[in-house]
């Protein structure tokens, strides 16, 4: 059964710092891996999606890597903001479903 | 419409009651996906639509929940003789079929006194 696992829970940083957020599952065979933004009484917006035979995706300050091999996936925020402070969530994709992680909740202070 | 929208945002029952909600997903996706996310969890899956295909409903808890989709359009979840570990967010989500990205509505809060 596909486990996937996020760490840290939580991560508070003051503005501008890099940061990065891990992600982890037990089964190699994925289709592909998403991470996700979560903001308290919104619904997820998806930031990133790795398709299983990529290593990396970027957009903007994001970067997002994969070692399907080692069940591992890094999202990287250059620069960060306050704007970013929200739960960050990943998830692969087994056949039809996605499997998520309990997320990373950030706090980004002034 | 221009997103996937969830009714109603909040709800609160009573334990033992029947409860409905409802997903509108955006126009023209054929995938219909349900999930739960309980305080401090990650998101579940409970349930897939695809088109006219038999639904994947490998993540249903226990019979006490069910899902219709009538064609292409709008889904309910319904959860029977409710419990109070079924207070969660309820999430929804629509895709177009050979494409990967999910597009999430708001949630339903379900709160079950």
């Amino acid at each position: 059964k596909q486990e996937v696992t996020q760490i840290p829970a939580a991560l508070s940083v003051p503005e501008g710092e890099n940061l990065v957020l891990n992600c982890s599952f037990t089964d190699s065979a994925i289709y592909n891996l998403q991470w996700f933004r979560q903001d308290p009484g919104k619904g997820l917006t998806s930031l990133l999606l790795i398709q299983s035979s990529q290593r990396e995706q970027t957009s903007g300050r994001l970067n997002a890597s994969l070692d399907k091999s080692s069940g591992r996936s890094t999202l990287y925020i250059a620069a960060s903001q306050p704007g970013d402070s929200a739960t960050y969530l990943c998830a692969v994709r087994d056949t039809d479903k996605l499997i998520f992680g309990t997320g990373t909740r950030l706090q980004v202070f002034p | 419409g221009a997103g996937v929208s969830q009714s109603p945002s909040n709800k609160v029952t009573e334990k033992g009651k029947d409860v409905e909600l409802r997903c509108d997903p955006i126009s023209g996706h054929t995938a219909l996906y349900w999930y739960r996310q309980r305080l401090g969890q990650g998101l579940e899956f409970l349930i897939y639509f695809q088109g006219n295909s038999a639904p994947d409903k490998s993540g249903l808890p226990s019979d006490r929940f069910s899902a219709e989709r009538t064609g292409e359009s709008v889904s309910t979840l319904t959860i029977q003789r409710t419990q109070q570990e079924d207070s969660a967010v309820y999430l929804c989500a629509s895709s177009l079929v050979g494409t990967d990205t999910q597009y999430f509505g708001p949630g339903t809060r379900l709160t079950v006194l």
